[in-house]
């Protein structure tokens, strides 16, 4: 079965600032691969996926995240962090076939101080 | 376009009481979750729909939860009696099609509250 490690619980970074939060997944094929938004008292909003070709993904707000299979890993960045980018982040895992649904990592609170 | 609409968006029920949420998808989409969301952790599948069909629902705690998704739009989630460990964030999401390949909408919520 597949397995998300998210391992930063959380995450303080001053605005401006560059970001990077940290995935690793547990699966034996190429998985899809998904960062999601969560605001508070809302509901999740996909930022970009990872199906196959390019490695490096490019999303919505100005995120960006890069698949790297030898260490299992699909980190989010984002060169200047603003303040309305504070929420929660999952990584999330998908499969080809069969089991149809998505595993999700535990989260990351991050944190925008001026 | 409509995004997902949950109802009620908060709800405090006393233990052994029954509670219901609803969902209204995105028009069009014909696979309907439920997810479950405690506190400081990503969501978990309790179960999805094709159409009106339950097509995985290894994750619902049947005892307890049933789901039913009439006429393949409008969904409804129940639980009864509830317990103090069903305090959670109850999450409905909607997409095009079955697989991973397509995009989920999800809906607000409803946080629970079981006293």
């Amino acid at each position: 079965a597949q397995s998300v490690t998210q391992p930063d619980i959380h995450i303080t970074v001053s605005e401006g600032a560059s970001l990077e939060l940290r995935c690793n997944y547990s699966y034996g094929a190429t998985p899809y691969l998904f960062w999601y938004v969560q605001s508070p008292g809302q509901g999740l909003q996909l930022l970009l996926k990872y199906f196959s070709g390019d490695t490096l993904v490019q999303g919505i707000k100005g995120f960006e995240a890069e698949f790297k299979r030898s260490q299992s890993s699909f980190n989010l960045r984002k060169p200047s962090v603003h303040w309305s980018d504070a929420a929660e982040y999952f990584c999330a895992v998908g499969i080809f076939f069969g089991n149809e649904k998505l595993t999700f990592g535990t989260g990351t609170r991050l944190t925008i101080i001026p | 376009e409509a995004g997902v609409v949950q109802s009620p968006r908060y709800k405090i029920i006393e233990k052994k009481q029954p509670v219901a949420f609803w969902c209204n998808p995105i028009s069009g989409h014909n696979t309907l979750y439920w997810y479950l969301q405690n506190l400081g952790q990503g969501p978990e599948l309790l179960i999805r729909y094709e159409n009106e069909e339950a097509v995985d629902d290894s994750q619902l705690p049947k005892d307890r939860f049933s789901a039913e998704r009439l006429k393949g739009v409008d969904s409804t989630l129940k639980i009864q009696p509830a317990e103090l460990g069903d305090s959670a964030v109850y999450l409905c999401a909607s997409s095009l099609g079955e697989g991973a390949i397509y995009e989920q909408y999800f809906g607000p919520g409803t946080r629970l509250t079981v006293t």
